[in-house]
């Protein structure tokens, strides 16, 4: 079964409000989590490292005022994509890093619509 | 930086033929190796890795890939396609020197496994 959970997988949102997207380490405590955005046929673009107890670690080009990560806890990191627009539309897959086994897993992903 | 190239944007099979996906990698220091495969509208599934060891890694779902360090390459490979083998693959390789940092992808490759 599933070790990294997202929710919700589909969202549709309205243009300037906020939508908040969850994943879940099921079975193990995860320090470290990532977000990614896939586009349509594309590859999965690394957005942020999500570190419990500390601020995100943003890549270039990803406004860290418009998605917002929190890693509250050891299980749960959360991204926020705050003033939605449509071209925010997109794949959103979270991944935490399983100490035991050195893997990483992938969440679900979730399905983001702006209208 | 360290980086993976698929050079190859779809593989056609027939059910039952061996498959190959190629990846080729670019590191500096011990490289740390992933394959994952998506399903359409799904998150990633984590297939097999390479840290360290034999050259032959075994995964799940019968793949199994080949660490080739005088080519870099880590390419896929399952002795008998099934038509449900049919999806994108990905190779990927951790940015840092160990397993708790981000992965970096290839672009994909979408393999077709043809009855």
């Amino acid at each position: 079964g599933a070790v990294v959970s997202q929710h919700p997988s589909r969202v549709i949102c309205k243009s300037g409000t906020s939508v908040k997207i969850e994943c879940r380490s099921l079975d193990f405590q995860a320090t470290t989590m990532f977000w990614y955005r896939q586009f349509p046929k594309k590859s999965l673009m690394l957005m942020a490292t999500s570190n419990e107890g500390s601020k995100a670690t943003y890549e270039q080009g990803v406004e860290k005022d418009k998605f917002l990560i929190n890693h509250a806890s050891l299980t749960l990191s959360t991204l926020t994509v705050t003033s939605a627009h449509p071209e925010d539309s997109s794949f959103y897959i979270c991944s935490a890093w399983r100490a035991s086994g050195n893997t990483i897993y992938f969440g679900e992903g979730s399905w983001l619509t702006v209208v | 930086a360290q980086s993976v190239a698929q050079p190859e944007d779809q593989v056609n099979v027939a059910e039952g033929n061996p498959l190959t996906v190629k990846c080729t990698y670019s590191v500096s220091g011990n490289p740390y190796l992933f394959w994952y495969v998506q399903y359409p509208n799904r998150g990633l599934q984590f297939l097999l890795k390479y840290i360290t060891g034999d050259n032959l890694v075994k995964g799940s779902y019968g793949f199994e890939a080949e660490f080739n360090k005088s080519q870099t390459s880590f390419h896929l490979k399952k002795p008998s396609a099934l038509v449900s083998d049919s999806a994108l693959y990905f190779c990927a390789v951790t940015r840092g020197s160990s397993g708790n940092t981000p992965l970096v992808f290839g672009k994909g490759t979408r393999l077709s496994v043809i009855a």
